[in-house]
């Protein structure tokens, strides 16, 4: 079973500023089929990024995603106020990621 | 527009079961599974299973495995995830979403949540 550790578990940034979200698979994923996924309170998810590096689609180019094997990045170029929400990797059949939180600073 | 409707919040008693429907419309209901997610309050989301939606093959993650099972009514274009022996473990949100086989493409449509909430 593929476990995937995401860090940092929080990023405290400010808008206009760059968050690099790291998920680290206990093995390597197949068909590069890992997916990102953006949860804030009260809402579903929202799919981000998928194929590792693909955004879904009406995902501003700001969300990028990267990585292959068992190391996975999830970029955001220059943080806007609506970015700030927990983010979650997944490949597909398996667990999400534990979670990393993008707030305020 | 595509889109997956829930049923509504449930309050179940410990040890009883619960049975959460999900409906989508505006696409082909056969041509992608459906998986099923759930999140705690304060917890991290939790992926507990998928289901072909034109077979009706499954698959569950190894804690939910003998606790649960997904279903589907074609005819309805409706899937069911019906969880058995609650405990006030299983209070959260419940999520169903559709991806097309294989997941390469992701988790792309999401219902609105069903709170389930276990209480004696």
């Amino acid at each position: 079973e593929i476990v995937l550790t995401q860090s940092p578990g929080t990023l405290s940034l400010s808008p206009g500023e760059r968050a690099t979200l790291s998920c680290r698979a206990s093995q390597s994923v197949t068909g590069g089929s890992l997916a990102w996924y953006q949860h804030k309170p009260g809402q579903a998810p929202r799919l981000l990024i998928y194929g590792a590096s693909s955004r879904a689609t009406g995902i501003p180019d700001r969300f990028s995603g990267s990585g292959s094997g068992t190391d996975f990045t999830l970029t955001i170029s220059r943080l806007e106020p609506e970015d700030f929400a927990v983010y979650y990797c997944q490949q597909y059949t398996y667990n999400f990621g534990g979670g990393t939180k993008v707030e305020i600073k | 527009q595509v889109q997956l409707v829930q049923s509504g919040a449930e309050v179940k008693k410990p040890g009883a079961s619960v049975k959460v429907s999900c409906e989508a419309s505006g696409y082909t209901f056969i041509s992608y599974d459906i998986s099923w997610v759930r999140q705690a309050t304060g917890q991290g989301l939790e992926w507990m299973g998928w289901m072909n939606s034109n077979s009706g093959n499954t698959g569950y993650a190894q804690k939910f495995q003998g606790r649960v099972t997904m279903t589907r009514n074609t005819s309805i274009s409706t899937a069911y995830m019906e969880l058995y022996s609650l405990t006030s473990d299983d209070t959260a949100v419940y999520y169903c979403a559709r991806a097309q086989k294989g997941g390469y493409y992701g988790m792309d449509v999401w219902g609105q949540g069903t709170t389930v909430t276990v209480s004696s």
